[in-house]
């Protein structure tokens, strides 16, 4: 079975301060995501990775960056976290090679901005 | 720009009925469709996807759903409902040529006994 982990299910910090959160994937996925999941919003895409060192934007990335050093690594920083940031952060890795192929998640982290 | 609509935020169905969970989108070209459900305080489990091929796809746990081009819809479908298929729903769209998956609102599905 594929795993994706998450740093944290929980996570309190305080506005102004930089949040890291990360995810590992276990199956040697190329391609790696971020989303936020809010209410009546459904899942939007922060940012995406294909490759090692490489990112794209999603659809919010303001106020977010991306970290991705090894494959099966792949960071979200919240450089100043203002509660607006407050939310459920899940992380998906998929395989490349199509986009038809479905993306596998982890348990989500949620982030509470003080 | 692709999108994907979920018409009702709740289903309410008893254990043993039918239930069907509405999905609308708009893509450019041929869709990929996927259904994925959500229980309590965890991540998204995928159920099942439309490729190409049959416009009927089985997936996980019973379900089903049926994609039809006229109608651009991609309703999920389960012949008898459980309780324990109460959770939240997410329907997603990706074009042949676009990077990323979009999602829709989610539709949370109350099965009662």
């Amino acid at each position: 079975d594929v795993k994706v982990t998450q740093s944290s299910r929980y996570l309190v910090k305080r506005t102004g301060e930089k949040v890291f959160l990360e995810c590992v994937q276990d199956m040697d996925h190329e391609n790696m995501f971020w989303y936020r999941q809010d209410p009546g919003l459904g899942l939007r895409l922060i940012y995406f990775s294909y490759d090692v060192k490489m990112k794209e934007k999603g659809d919010i990335p303001e106020g977010y960056s991306v970290s991705r050093e090894k494959k099966e690594r792949f960071s979200l920083i919240l450089e100043s976290a203002s509660t607006n940031q407050t939310s459920m952060y899940l992380c998906a890795s998929g395989n490349s090679g199509g986009s038809y192929n479905e993306q596998f998640f982890g348990p989500g982290t949620r982030l509470t901005v003080l | 720009a692709q999108s994907v609509a979920q018409p009702e935020d709740q289903v309410n169905v008893a254990e043993g009925n039918p239930l069907t969970v509405k999905c609308t989108y708009s893509v450019s070209g041929n869709p990929y469709l996927f259904w994925y459900v959500q229980y309590p305080n965890r991540g998204l489990q995928f159920l099942l996807k439309y490729i190409t091929g049959d416009n009927l796809v089985k997936g996980s746990y019973g379900f089903e759903a049926e994609f039809n081009k006229s109608q651009t819809s991609f309703h999920l479908k389960k012949p008898s409902a459980l309780v324990s298929d109460s959770a939240l729903y997410f329907c997603a769209v990706r074009g042949l040529t676009q990077s990323k998956l979009t999602f829709g609102t989610g539709t949370r599905l109350q099965v009662t006994l």
